[in-house]
């Protein structure tokens, strides 16, 4: 089956310092979506990207999906502590009779130190 | 999470015991689908479904059952819970206008 490879796994960041994140896959995707995960709730969208190359951006946040359609990053500016959580990236692709699979990494676990 | 309803957040049950996790969408999503959350595994699928009276299973179905009987709720069922069932349960819908999946709050289920 398809496998994302997410990193890092975790990180320790000074807060006002910029993140980066990144997922590769073994097959392509026609979606790559970023969500993000509070203690205690469930993952809530951040950015979806739809075409190769896209670079889309959420306030201090900005996602690539990649050329090849097998990789994407996700850019965090300037954080602040309530940037703290896990970030999990998904791949999105269709897989026939009108069903949509979603492949998640596992996710970078984010956290800022004041 | 909005339109996605899980209930309940919390359970415990015992070895052997059956349970069942309910799901409510309010967004006339067609596509809606179950996963688990289990450390330093991320989300896997476990059963999906495509429409009212479809269903399909996903990455890690054994031990789970679901039906689609109207296309507001997506049951997910344990006939007979394990150690091994011990996780976090989230419940998915799918905006296929948007290509985008929104999650419940997930129900956290210890199995002793």
């Amino acid at each position: 089956g398809q496998q994302l490879n997410q990193s890092p796994q975790s990180m320790f960041i000074q807060e006002g310092e910029d993140v980066s994140m990144n997922c590769t896959s073994s097959s392509i995707f026609n979606t790559w979506l970023w969500y993000k995960q509070d203690p205690g709730e469930g993952p809530v969208l951040l950015i979806a990207l739809y075409k190769a190359g896209e670079l889309t951006s959420n306030g201090r946040l900005t996602a690539q999906f990649g050329i090849t359609r097998k990789d994407s990053f996700l850019n965090i500016s300037a954080s602040i502590p309530s940037d703290v959580g896990i970030y999990f990236c998904a791949g999105q692709a269709y897989s026939g009779a009108g069903s949509y699979q979603l492949t998640f990494g596992k996710g970078t676990k984010l956290s800022v130190i004041p | 999470n909005a339109g996605v309803t899980q209930t309940p957040k919390f359970q415990v049950l015992k070895t052997g015991q059956s349970m069942t996790l309910q799901c409510a969408q309010d967004m006339n999503h067609e596509y809606m689908s179950w996963y688990r959350q289990d450390p330093g595994m991320g989300l896997r699928l476990i059963h999906y479904s495509v429409g009212a009276g479809i269903t399909d299973q996903g990455e890690v179905p054994n031990g789970y059952n679901v039906s689609r009987s109207t296309t507001e709720d997506f049951p997910l069922r344990l006939l007979s819970a394990a150690p091994s069932q011990t996780s976090v349960y989230f419940c998915a819908s799918y905006n296929g206008a948007k290509n985008i999946q929104y999650f419940g709050a997930g129900t956290r289920l210890s199995v002793l």
